[in-house]
C-alpha cells in the first residue's frame, strides 16, 4: 500500500520568514495531492491540493510543487504570520480511494 | 458548517462497552472514511466506503465496525475488542468514483475517553 513520509516533524520559523515541509509518496500511481492545515483541537482543513498532471499551484502565499519521478511534493509558506501556526498534513491518493496521510509538521511562526 | 456533523463531541466510555458515534453528511458525497488521530500522529484509516452497503477495512479496523445504509450516514461502533480506544475520532467524505479528484471534508470531530 502506500507509504507517505513528512518531514520535518516539527519547524518553528519567526514571522515573515517562509516554511517549507516536505513529503515523499511510494505509490506511483497516486495522483491527488492535498495539504490539510489543523489547528488544535479543530477539524483539518484543504488549504490547497495538486494533481498529478500538474507541477506547481500557487494561492496567495501558499504554493504546492510536485515531482512526480521523484515521487514527492512540498508545501510552501511565505511571508508567514502567527495565524500560520498549527498542523500541517499532506496525504496522497488515487483516484476516489482512500487517502494516506503523513504525520504531520507542527508549525510554530514567532511574532 | 461544512456539510459534515459528528455527534457526540465529546464521549466517555467505561470499559468492556461498546460506542457508537455519529456520522452524516448533507454534501451528496459517495465516499465516507473515519480516521483516529492520537496526540502527535497522523490520521490513520479505521474504515472507509465508496457506495452505499459497501464498506472496506482501512489501516487499523480491528476492533471496530461500521455499517453504510444510507448514502448520508456512516456510523462507526467501538467494540470492546479495542484494546486502546481513547482517541479523537474524525469521520470525513468526497465525491466518488467517476469524478475529478476532491478534498475530503472532515466533520468537527469525537474525544473519545475510557473511564
Amino acid at each position: 500500500g502506500e507509504n507517505v513520509e513528512q518531514h520535518p516533524s516539527t519547524l518553528s520559523v519567526q514571522e515573515g520568514d517562509s516554511a517549507v515541509i516536505k513529503c515523499t509518496y511510494s505509490d506511483s500511481a497516486s495522483n491527488y495531492f492535498p495539504w490539510y492545515k489543523q489547528e488544535l483541537g479543530k477539524r483539518p482543513q484543504l488549504i490547497i491540493d495538486i494533481r498529478s498532471n500538474v507541477g506547481e499551484k500557487k494561492d496567495q502565499r501558499i504554493a504546492v510543487t510536485l515531482n512526480k519521478t521523484a515521487k514527492h511534493f512540498s508545501l510552501h509558506i511565505t511571508e508567514t504570520q502567527p495565524e500560520d501556526s498549527a498542523v500541517y498534513f499532506c496525504a496522497a491518493r488515487l483516484n476516489a480511494g482512500k487517502s494516506t496521510f503523513g504525520d504531520g509538521t507542527t508549525l510554530t511562526v514567532k511574532p | 458548517d461544512g456539510g459534515i456533523t459528528q455527534s457526540p463531541k465529546y464521549l466517555f466510555r467505561k470499559e468492556g462497552q461498546n460506542v457508537t458515534l455519529s456520522c452524516e453528511q448533507n454534501l451528496n458525497h459517495d465516499a465516507m472514511y473515519w480516521y483516529r488521530q492520537d496526540p502527535g500522529q497522523g490520521l490513520r484509516l479505521i474504515y472507509y466506503s465508496q457506495i452505499v452497503n459497501d464498506f472496506q477495512k482501512g489501516d487499523i479496523a480491528e476492533g471496530y465496525s461500521v455499517s453504510r445504509e444510507k448514502k448520508e450516514s456512516f456510523p462507526l461502533t467501538v467494540t470492546s475488542a479495542q484494546k486502546n480506544p481513547t482517541a479523537f475520532y474524525l469521520c470525513a467524505s468526497s465525491r466518488g468514483q467517476g469524478v475529478q479528484n476532491t478534498e475530503a471534508f472532515f466533520g468537527q470531530g469525537t474525544r473519545l475517553t475510557v473511564v
